[in-house]
């Protein structure tokens, strides 16, 4: 069976420090992996999402960046958080040509 | 923008009563859509899913309708339990190539003993 996995759990960083967030899967190959934002009390943002190593399509212009070294690793990254990067970050991960995702656990992201 | 909405962003239910939750979608082209479930603090979980040539499909307690007419989908959750409060979000995929989800914005089921 398939797993995903998203560390670290909690995160507090100031304004101005770098992020790293990383997103692993198990149990498959080759899959298309997605990066949300879900602010408190709202919906899901796409931010990124891979459909293969290296490939990265951004969906909004913001202050983070995303890179998939391997197949089944997602980062998100920041060089400079700002306050409005505070929220959840999630990973997903779908078979190829499958819409149904498949959601980590989640990252609580503090920007103070 | 997002373009799927829903009617009523909380709702509060008896324990063992049935659940009805509602979702607008505004483009025409999609063709798939997706319910999940997402207890606080954790990830979203798939619960059903229904492709544009159907109009009903059930599951275990629950049962997604569509109504591509009017652009509505829902989710009814048949003898509610306290396990079952959550937030819940409907997405679709807005027709595309990409495999891309559009999410609405949820929500809030409250189960009361």
């Amino acid at each position: 069976s398939q797993t995903i996995h998203q560390w670290p759990a909690t995160l507090v960083q100031p304004v101005g420090s770098p992020l790293s967030l990383e997103c692993t899967v198990e149990g498959t190959s080759n899959p298309n992996l997605y990066w949300y934002r879900q602010a408190a009390g709202r919906g899901l943002q796409l931010l990124f999402y891979s459909v293969g190593i290296g490939q990265i399509s951004s969906e909004v212009p913001q202050n983070l960046s995303a890179s998939r070294p391997q197949d089944r690793q997602f980062i998100l990254s920041s060089k400079k958080l700002l306050l409005s990067d505070s929220g959840f970050y999630l990973c997903a991960w779908s078979f190829k040509a499958s819409y149904e995702q498949y959601f980590g656990p989640g990252t609580r992201l503090t920007v103070t | 923008g997002e373009s799927v909405g829903l009617h009523l962003p909380t709702l509060s239910v008896q324990e063992g009563d049935n659940s009805i939750i509602n979702c607008a979608y505004s483009n025409s082209a999609s063709d798939y859509f997706i319910w999940y479930k997402q207890e606080s603090g954790k990830g979203p979980q798939f619960i059903i899913d229904i492709r544009s040539n159907m109009d009903k499909r059930q599951g275990q307690r629950v049962t997604v309708l569509l109504n591509k007419t009017v652009k509505h989908l829902s989710l009814q959750i048949a003898a509610t339990q306290p396990g079952d409060s959550a937030v819940y979000f409907c997405a679709e995929n807005s027709g595309g190539s990409n495999y891309k989800l559009t999410f609405g914005k949820g929500t809030l089921l409250t189960v009361n003993p």
